[in-house]
């Protein structure tokens, strides 16, 4: 049973373009959301959060969209460069005796073309 | 210097061997995890210790057993090593809520 859902494994994208990563969740008392980006032979890097009282969260290039209603969040790379491609997981949190156990999605391959 | 170190990073072993991996963090963090990366690449959790206290402990056997001989370190021990655990093992710690850093990771590979 997946809570967190990365449905595109994979996405291509123009350098200097803006790169969009969706991420969908299932549990309604998920109510952090992080981003994680991985390169390989590497462990997850930390890259942005939102906290499900806001709607946005920008830090950067790297902006954070939270859409409760649709449980629904996305990540916006703008512009994209080479060095940006990974693959990055969608993680997410409740409050609560689990609140530090983060449930992440698959993941989705970021491929940016030079 | 490395946040969140993990040794070995490579791991090949028998079936039936007893094996372990060694995690320290140099951050100062109560809350150290384990984590598990399958063949489907799920990242999922294993264990969570708060200042050497098991606070989570996901649905995995019993042949695996984390050890935290202080908040700095997390071990974890495998018995009876069995094809199925082939996989990435990540170790991670946090002091805030939610945002955990990861060390590089220990691939497993049972032959």
């Amino acid at each position: 049973d997946q809570q967190v859902k990365q449905n595109s494994p994979s996405l291509s994208v123009q350098e200097g373009r803006i790169s969009i990563l969706n991420c969908d969740y299932t549990n309604s008392m998920f109510d952090y959301f992080l981003w994680y980006k991985k390169y390989p032979a590497e462990g997850p890097t930390f890259l942005i959060s939102i906290s499900s009282i806001k709607d946005k969260n920008e830090d950067g290039r790297f902006t954070v969209f939270l859409n409760k209603s649709a449980k629904h969040l996305s990540l916006h790379i703008v512009p994209s460069q080479p060095g940006d491609s990974a693959v990055y997981f969608c993680a997410a949190s409740a409050t609560g005796a689990g609140s530090y156990q983060l449930t992440f999605g698959k993941g989705t391959k970021l491929s940016v073309i030079p | 210097d490395t946040a969140v170190s993990q040794t070995p990073k490579y791991l090949v072993t028998q079936m039936g061997n007893d094996k372990s991996i060694k995690c320290e963090q140099n951050l100062g963090h109560d809350t150290m995890y384990w984590y598990k990366q399958d063949s489907k690449k799920f990242l999922k959790i294993m264990f969570s210790y708060n200042n050497k206290e098991l606070i989570i402990n996901e649905t995995v056997p019993n042949r695996f057993s984390p050890k935290s001989p202080d908040k700095a370190h997390l071990n974890l021990h495998i018995n009876s090593l069995e094809l199925g655990d082939s996989a990435v093992y990540f170790c991670a710690s946090s002091l805030t809520r939610g945002e955990a850093f990861f060390g590089q990771g220990t691939r497993l590979t049972v032959v």
